[in-house]
Formats: structure tokens, sequence, C-alpha cells
């Protein structure tokens, strides 16, 4: 059973800039989620994809979005990055529909530092 | 709204010592699942336990125990006889039982546990 992965490890990027950041959900899920933590804090819900529609979100600007692709990966895209974006973002897989629905399986993170 | 706290930061103790992390919940819902994760300092988040909100019988899980008590809301955690490798930040976190079916996770500050030899 292949775990969730995420790509990049770690980026660097400047104030203003635009990234993405990609997860591949764990084999046999169909919901991914994402979540922000900030340095020294527990993690923050972003947003969730199911059926390649957002799912829900949390308190986040529209400058973070997202897409969930067929094969049920996905990629957070950020805007106009600001210095407090710089955190560790977190993907998260889990199978709706069923009795565990709702545990959720985390990747290694990617760490953005914005400068 | 739901929320979770974690009131100690760090906890320092010496191996085979045993710990307890405390865990404190808030939410409006009778249906719920409560979680602990491991963080070690490779970031990713290891899943240890969920508990849904109408078992509250306890558990344990070799070296580790959880006890869930509604009346406080609490769920707390035990690891008996420390080992450096429990070095770790540990989470507790809320899940509430969604109309829409997503579900989402609270999380608590965090507490980070430091095992010395």
């Amino acid at each position: 059973e292949t775990g969730v992965t995420q790509s990049p490890t770690h980026l660097i990027k400047t104030r203003g800039q635009q990234v993405t950041l990609r997860c591949s959900s764990q084999s046999g899920h169909n919901t991914v989620s994402w979540y922000q933590q900030a340095l020294g804090q527990g993690p923050q819900f972003i947003f969730q994809y199911y059926r390649e529609e957002e799912n829900g979100r949390g308190n986040f600007p529209p400058r973070f979005s997202g897409l969930q692709f067929p094969n049920y990966s996905s990629e957070l895209n950020v805007n106009a990055l600001e210095l407090d974006d710089s955190a560790l973002y977190l993907c998260a897989s889990s199978m709706a529909g069923t009795s565990r629905s709702y545990e959720q399986y985390f990747g290694p993170g990617t760490r953005l530092t914005v400068t | 709204a739901q929320k979770v706290t974690q009131a100690q930061t760090e906890i320092s103790v010496v191996e085979k010592e045993d710990v307890t992390l405390d865990c404190v919940y808030e939410t409006r819902d009778t249906t719920y699942y409560l979680f602990w994760y491991k963080q070690p300092p490779s970031g990713e988040l290891v899943f240890l336990i969920r508990r849904n909100s109408f078992d509250e019988q306890n558990e344990i899980s070799g070296r580790y125990s959880w006890n869930f008590q509604k009346s406080t809301s609490s769920f707390n955690f035990t690891i008996t006889a420390s080992q450096v490798v429990d070095s770790a930040v540990y989470f507790c976190a809320l899940s509430e039982a969604q109309i829409t079916g997503y579900s989402t996770l609270t999380f608590g500050k965090g507490t980070m546990l430091l095992v010395s030899p």
C-alpha cells in the first residue's frame, strides 16, 4: 500500500510570487485535505477535495486554491505569497463513504519559506 | 465551534518514566471523533488512535493507553515506560460528523515530549 506523498520537500519563494504544491493520495483513498502548519502551531484546515470538487473550506483567503485530478492526486496553489504563508503544508488523504472516512493519513509535508 | 486545548506545551522526562499528555475539547455535536497524532522531527503526522463519541472504553496498545472521559471532555494519552524514540510533538484532534459528508480535523497546539536517556 503506497502512502501519501508530497512534492517538493522544501521550497523558497519571494513575496508576491505564486507557488504550486503537489500531493498523491494513499492508494484506495478518494479524498484529499490540505492543512497549513505554522511554526509551533497545530495544523489548520485549508480545504478538502472530493470527486474533483472543493468539499469544504477553512478560514483561508481565495488566493489559496486547489485542484483534484481523476486519479485523486491534488494541487494546492497559493497566489501573491505573503511572509505569513511560510509554513509546513500537509496533505492528508481519506476514504469517504466508509466507516473509516474520518481517519486522515498525512504526507511528509512541504516546507514553504517566503522571503 | 469546536476547539481542542493541549495545555502542556512541553514535557521533559527521563527514559522509563510514565508520562500523560492532556487533551480537553469543546464541541456542540453529540457525534464526533477524537484523534491523537505523533509528529517526529521529520514532520509527517503519524496516526495513533481514533475514538468516537459513543465509545468511552479506554484503550491500550502496547506502551500507549488512552483515557476518554466524556463528562470532563478529556481524551488523555499515557505513554508507559517512555523511550527516547517517543520524543516528538503529539497532537490531539477533533472531527465532527458533517451532514455534507466531509470532515475536517481541528488540532490542538501540540505537546512536545522530550525523553532523555
